[in-house]
């Protein structure tokens, strides 16, 4: 069963620092989105990604985030400058070719800002 | 901005009973409601998806839809305790970004 794929699993990082986090949406998909969960909290959207740009993103999704698909199969999150507040599960999604259908996640990238 | 409401519970229920979970949204012009499960520490498994006013049911769940009262429910029929988890209630507008309630603790007890 196709499934969206993520790595790594956790990431620690220092206060400062650059972090990519990495997807592979399934193959024949084609919105991507990254949302974050802070331990304790509600999943939170960050941004969905279409036809090669942002279609949508949220107050969190500031001029620290990037989002880049660099070849036909990753998708990346780049958190420039990493917070302790950055700490958080940082799931992709991805969902079909029609606006609204069901979106499917990966097992997550944990992300320790020490 | 869209909110969505559950109770956060824990709701325990004993093996094999019916297990009730309930979610309410603000927005009326929400169009697509998405109910996912969530073990701990692990990502969030699409259960089931409802447009339309009503029922939908697969298997032992049962989604139901009350546009008008902005109302929506999952229904787990001989929960075993392997459904023990929290229950996301989603929901999206006009587009397709996924709005989560804090969810629901669901606990089966043997």
């Amino acid at each position: 069963e196709p499934e969206v794929t993520q790595t790594p699993s956790h990431q620690v990082t220092q206060m400062g620092q650059e972090v990519i986090l990495r997807c592979v949406p399934i193959s024949n998909h084609l919105y991507f989105y990254w949302y974050r969960q802070i331990l304790g909290q509600k999943v939170e959207f960050l941004v969905s990604f279409y036809n090669n740009e942002i279609s949508e993103k949220s107050e969190i999704f500031d001029d620290q985030f990037s989002v880049e698909r660099p070849d036909g199969s990753n998708f990346t999150l780049k958190i420039r400058s990493t917070k302790l507040e950055d700490s958080a599960m940082y799931f992709c999604a991805s969902s079909g070719v029609i606006r609204g259908t069901e979106a499917f996640f990966g097992q997550g990238t944990r992300l320790t800002v020490v | 901005q869209k909110e969505v409401e559950q109770n956060s519970g824990p709701l325990s229920v004993p093996e094999g009973a019916i297990a009730s979970l309930n979610c309410t949204y603000s927005d009326r012009g929400s169009q697509s409601f998405f109910w996912y499960r969530q073990y701990s520490g692990k990502s969030p498994e699409l259960i089931m998806f409802i447009y339309s006013n009503g029922d939908k049911e697969d298997g032992r769940f049962t989604a139901q839809l009350n546009k008008a009262s902005q109302y929506v429910s999952l229904l787990i029929r001989d929960s075993q305790p392997s459904d023990s988890a929290t229950y996301l209630c989603a929901l999206t507008g006009g587009g397709n970004k996924l709005t989560f309630g804090t969810g629901t603790q669901l606990k089966v007890e043997l």
